[in-house]
């Protein structure tokens, strides 16, 4: 079945990009939109915004100005770019799949990765 | 943004147990709406699609109900591994938006 698996640094500075990768295996890439979630340390889950197999992408507004999202469908993995992060962006971050997005919503998310921890800090 | 109040925010009950969490968003979402289990240290799973549909594999014991601006998950006979915290989540709008979470505690 389809599996997801998140990758990256586990610490970052503060200032600096946090970058992360999800591979996606079992399926295509193709046909599906692809989210990023986090849940900082205790707290609830935020929703990050969503990357379809063809480039195209949504993000929080809260985030917008910070994040970037691309798919590389030749390796079967899309990726996150966090810019200028801060200690509040240190959390478990989680890659899902959704079957259908539009500009307005994205459907329930069925499939995730088991998440990575990134801390910043100096 | 559309905001999902959960309650309660954390419950006691026993294996056997039936229980009932609520979902309220603050406007009308008709049926774009779910709810995940996740068991600590672990990612959240999907229970419930669309206000009532179970996900495939999922126990009939999980249900889901409601339309409109209130959502029930109703967990009937509790077994072990659902101690966990329970999210509720909207799709009728980006930025999609979840519930604060309900702690299923022993």
């Amino acid at each position: 079945q389809v599996q997801l698996q998140e990758s990256g640094p586990g610490l970052v500075k503060p200032s600096e990009t946090l970058s992360l990768i999800c591979t996606v295996s079992g399926d295509s890439i193709t046909n599906y939109y692809w989210s990023w979630i986090r849940q900082p340390p205790g707290k609830g889950l935020e929703w990050i915004g969503y990357v379809y197999s063809s480039g195209g992408s949504k993000y929080n507004p809260s985030l917008k100005s910070r994040v970037t999202m691309s798919v590389d469908t030749s390796k079967s993995q899309f990726s996150l770019k966090l810019s200028s992060v801060t200690a509040a962006d240190s959390a478990v971050y989680y890659c899902a799949r959704s079957r259908y997005c539009t500009s307005a919503t994205c459907s329930h998310m069925d499939v995730w990765g088991k998440g990575t921890t990134v801390t910043v800090s100096s | 943004d559309i905001q999902l109040t959960q309650f309660p925010s954390s419950l006691s009950a026993s294996v056997g147990d039936t229980v009932t969490i609520t979902c309220r968003a603050s406007q009308s979402i008709s049926t774009y709406f779910n709810w995940y289990r996740q068991k600590p240290g672990k990612a959240p799973e999907l229970l419930i699609y669309a206000a009532s549909s179970l996900q495939t594999g999922v126990p009939s014991r999980f249900d889901g109900s409601g339309s409109g601006t209130d959502f029930t998950l109703t967990i009937s006979n509790l077994q072990p591994e659902d101690f966990a915290t329970y999210y509720c989540q909207q799709s009728y709008s980006t930025p999609v938006t979840f519930g604060g979470g309900t702690k299923v505690e022993i």
